[in-house]
Formats: C-alpha cells, structure tokens, sequence
C-alpha cells in the first residue's frame, strides 16, 4: 500500500535561514513525488516533482527537492527562507501504473522575521 | 489561463440536510479529482474522473456522497443527507490526463460546516 509522512506539524525557521521540510514515502512501484503549498483560505498549488532522472528537482518559488532512493525521502528545501514561505506544505505520492495520489498530513511552515 | 473554479465558496447546513458543489476544470483538462480536506488533514480523495467516466470512487461514501461528471467538463459532488462529521473543505481539482506523472491543480475550495 502507499503511503507518505511528514513527521513534523510545523516547522520554524528563522528569515534567511535555510528551511527544510521532511518527508519520506512508501510505495510499490516507481514513485512519483509532488510538493504542493497551501495558503489560508487558497487551494493548493503546485511546487515541485520528481519523475525520474535528476535526484534533485526545482520548482517554483526557490524551492528545491532532493530524491533518496535508499532513504525513500523527498525533502523540501529552500536556501533562504522568506517570511511570504510561511504555509502548509503537502507531500504527496503516486506510483507508476496507479491512479490514486496519497497526501501527507502536512507540515505548517512558519518563517519568523 | 483561468484557473479551476468552485462555488460556493463557503456553506452551511444543518445535518441530514442535502448540499452541492460545482466545479468547473481548466479547460482541456481531462482528469478531474474531488477532495475532502479535513482540518488539520491532508487532502483525501473522493472520486477521480477522466473524461466523465469514474476511475476512482473506493473513498467515496456512497450511502450519502454522489458525483457527476457532466460531458466530461464540469461536475458536481452532492451529499444527501449530511452528517457532522462531513464538515470539511471540499476540494476540486484538475490535470491534463491520467498520467501518473502530471501534477494536479486546485480550486480554491468549498469550506462545508454541518451543524
């Protein structure tokens, strides 16, 4: 069965500071990995995947992700975070061949000035 | 490019009464995705569409919870009668096809309180 976690409810980072956003998956299958952001009262938008290739993909915003197979992670990261980065951030993952996405519980990201 | 639309936006309700949702996909999108999000939960899906047939309702609650999917463009997700517990936002959401590479995008959502 697939699953995805995000072991952290929130993270806090301070501005300018680098920020990192867990999260590891399981899945049979080649797996295929997306972040998206979420701010108050807007849906979700989309950040970042990876399909194959590249271990490490960018996105949207600064944001970049690194795939480890052997860890089975795809965390989020960011360079220098902004106070504008604070949301809720979802991890989700689909496997080749399957239809359904599975999202995380979410990590509330908080970017203090 | 106009992004997915939903309506309403917020909507409340008393228990065992009936509600429904529209949604309408960026165009050209094939595959159309219903959520039911929780607070303070990820986003769980309900029934996934490509074109107008189903792909995918196993989460779906089907004694209550209904959709459609007319001529494969817009849809809409009914709940009848509504319970407490089906307070939520309810998310719709929208991709070029089926694959499982493509990555999905979302409507601002329908925030449902049942009182």
């Amino acid at each position: 069965a697939q699953s995805v976690a995000q072991p952290e409810d929130q993270v806090n980072v301070a501005e300018g500071n680098p920020l990192t956003v867990k999260c590891t998956y399981s899945v049979s299958g080649n797996p295929y990995l997306f972040w998206y952001v979420q701010y108050p009262n807007r849906g979700l938008q989309f950040l970042l995947k990876y399909i194959t290739g590249d271990n490490l993909v960018k996105g949207s915003y600064g944001f970049e992700a690194e795939f480890n197979k052997s860890q089975t992670s795809f965390h989020l990261k960011k360079p220098s975070a902004l106070v504008s980065d604070s949301a809720l951030y979802f991890c989700a993952v689909r496997s080749s061949g399957t239809y359904k996405y599975i999202f995380g519980t979410g990590t509330r990201l908080k970017v203090l000035a | 490019e106009a992004g997915v639309a939903q309506s309403p936006r917020y909507k409340i309700i008393e228990k065992r009464q009936s509600v429904a949702f529209w949604c309408n996909p960026i165009s050209g999108h094939a595959t159309l995705y219903w959520y039911q999000q929780i607070l303070g939960q990820g986003p769980k899906l309900l029934i996934q569409f490509q074109n107008n047939g189903v792909v995918d309702d196993s989460q779906l609650p089907k004694d209550r919870f209904s959709a459609e999917r007319l001529k494969g463009v817009d849809s809409t997700l009914k709940i009848q009668p509504a319970k407490l517990e089906d307070s939520a936002v309810y998310l719709c959401a929208s991709s070029l096809g089926d694959y499982s590479y493509n990555e999905q995008f979302f409507g601002p959502g329908t925030r449902l309180t049942v009182l």
